[in-house]
């Protein structure tokens, strides 16, 4: 079993749709959780961080289940500019980030 | 302005050739790392340094050496070693600190000719 496994998808949703991806992980004493997004050809860069509460950001909502040992990313109202490959990254307690293969999305007009 | 920078951006790399990518940040932050990026695959853990003329090995180490002389600088050398060195190649920093996360770099796209 992969440590951080994400749908690859691609995601394909028309604008204004709202979508969800899941991301599961294989070691219970992970302590962090993060978004990042991707563009095509460019560096990962930090979305947002996951906190055991839940967390929103805009349109941005994350949330954290540790007792099922998954991580979710909603976003609202997807608009154009949102289309994007979206890693899911864990820190397993050891200093090192753990990333998932990503799920890409594709919002259409 | 602050940031990690990589360079170059593109490197190609005949058979039998070593080649070097510079990863440079002002950020100072003690923590640098790389990674490498497949297509349709997350990225995977070459190797890292936590703190100045230390480094560790990550997942992916063998084909691989890199140095850590400066705090700022941590260069990757891809040698001939490496049978599969095309990639996208990432370096990444951050201050150290357990369950922080990392600012990337642009990368280097590694082509073999």
């Amino acid at each position: 079993r992969k440590e951080v496994e994400q749908d690859p998808g691609p995601f394909n949703v028309p604008e204004g749709a709202t979508v969800a991806f899941n991301c599961t992980y294989s070691n219970s004493a992970s302590q962090s959780f993060f978004w990042y997004r991707q563009d095509c050809r460019k560096e990962p860069k930090l979305l947002m961080s996951v906190y055991s509460s839940g967390n929103e950001d805009g349109r941005f909502t994350a949330q954290l289940n540790r007792a099922s040992q998954y991580i979710s990313l909603l976003i609202r109202d997807s608009k154009l500019s949102d289309s994007a490959t979206y890693l899911c990254v864990v820190e397993p307690n050891t200093g090192k980030l753990i990333f998932g293969q990503g799920t890409t999305l594709q919002v259409k007009p | 302005d602050g940031g990690i920078t990589q360079s170059p951006k593109y490197l190609f790399r005949k058979e039998g050739q070593n080649v070097t990518l510079s990863c440079e940040q002002n950020l100072n932050h003690d923590a640098m790392y790389w990674y490498r990026q497949d297509p349709g695959q997350g990225l995977r853990l070459i190797y890292y340094s936590q703190i100045v003329n230390d480094f560790q090995k990550g997942d992916i180490a063998e084909g691989y050496s890199v140095s850590r002389e400066k705090k700022e600088s941590f260069p990757l050398t891809v040698t001939s070693a490496q049978k599969n060195p095309t990639a996208f190649y990432l370096c990444a920093s951050n201050r150290g600190d357990s369950q922080e996360t990392q600012y990337f770099g642009p990368g280097t796209r590694l082509l073999v000719l």
